[in-house]
């Protein structure tokens, strides 16, 4: 499984924006790149995924390079409720594969109102 | 609300025993994906069954099995369970297999604890 490397924390300040970085520099092309978070007491969340043109939702974007080496989670306007593990995971589209996500250790994001 | 259920929450029990955690997926989706979370391995996959067979298999031990009903539900089987099983798990769930694509959705987890 492909490796991603993420800061062990961040902080940032509540209504502020937020990047959240991800370097998978060993990124396959057939590698989707995932977001999933965690928030405290709780199991992990879907956060969104691309491959890769930039992706939006209602929860957060997706900016990923050009050569796909790396990624940033934006979220645009952080809460409270934001604060969270954020994993960056890479999944092989390949067909037949399992669709296991691999967690790595994660990024601690703490918000501060 | 992510619409996995799992059952119980907690758990406690003694060394040597066996526990059977429950889970019940989104309606809809055939795959079922156990993981467990322990402080100081994280977050880790343990199998995987879609529609009703096993899919995948990671980190598990002979001790732990699993399994998934025709109506869907999942089970994970610990047996002969020692201090180091304590850890939270995790069920997740997702609609289809193959992609790379699709999200799993976890339920709120079982929180085991061996004393």
């Amino acid at each position: 499984d492909a490796k991603t490397t993420q800061p062990n924390s961040m902080e940032s300040n509540e209504e502020e924006p937020v990047h959240l970085p991800c370097n998978h520099s060993t990124i396959s092309g057939t590698d989707y790149i995932h977001w999933y978070r965690q928030l405290p007491s709780q199991g992990p969340e879907y956060v969104i995924h691309g491959l890769t043109s930039n992706v939006n939702n209602r929860m957060a974007s997706l900016a990923i390079a050009e050569d796909r080496k790396s990624s940033t989670l934006i979220l645009h306007r952080a809460t409270l409720r934001d604060a969270a593990v954020y994993y960056c995971i890479l999944r092989d589209r390949g067909q037949g594969g399992s669709e296991k996500l691999v967690f790595g250790k994660g990024m601690k994001l703490t918000v501060n109102p | 609300d992510s619409g996995v259920t799992q059952t119980p929450k907690h758990l406690i029990t003694a060394t040597g025993q066996r526990v059977t955690l429950r889970c019940s997926p989104r309606s809809g989706d055939l795959s079922v994906y156990w993981y467990q979370q322990s402080l100081d391995q994280g977050l880790q996959f343990l199998i995987q069954y879609y529609n009703g067979e096993e899919r995948a298999k990671g980190n598990i031990l002979e001790r732990f099995s699993a399994q998934q009903f025709p109506d869907l539900h999942s089970e994970l089987n610990l047996s002969s369970l020692e201090l180091g099983d304590s850890a939270l798990y995790f069920c997740a769930s997702s609609v289809w297999v193959g992609g790379g694509t699709d999200t799993q959705y976890f339920g709120p987890g079982t929180r085991l604890t061996v004393l």
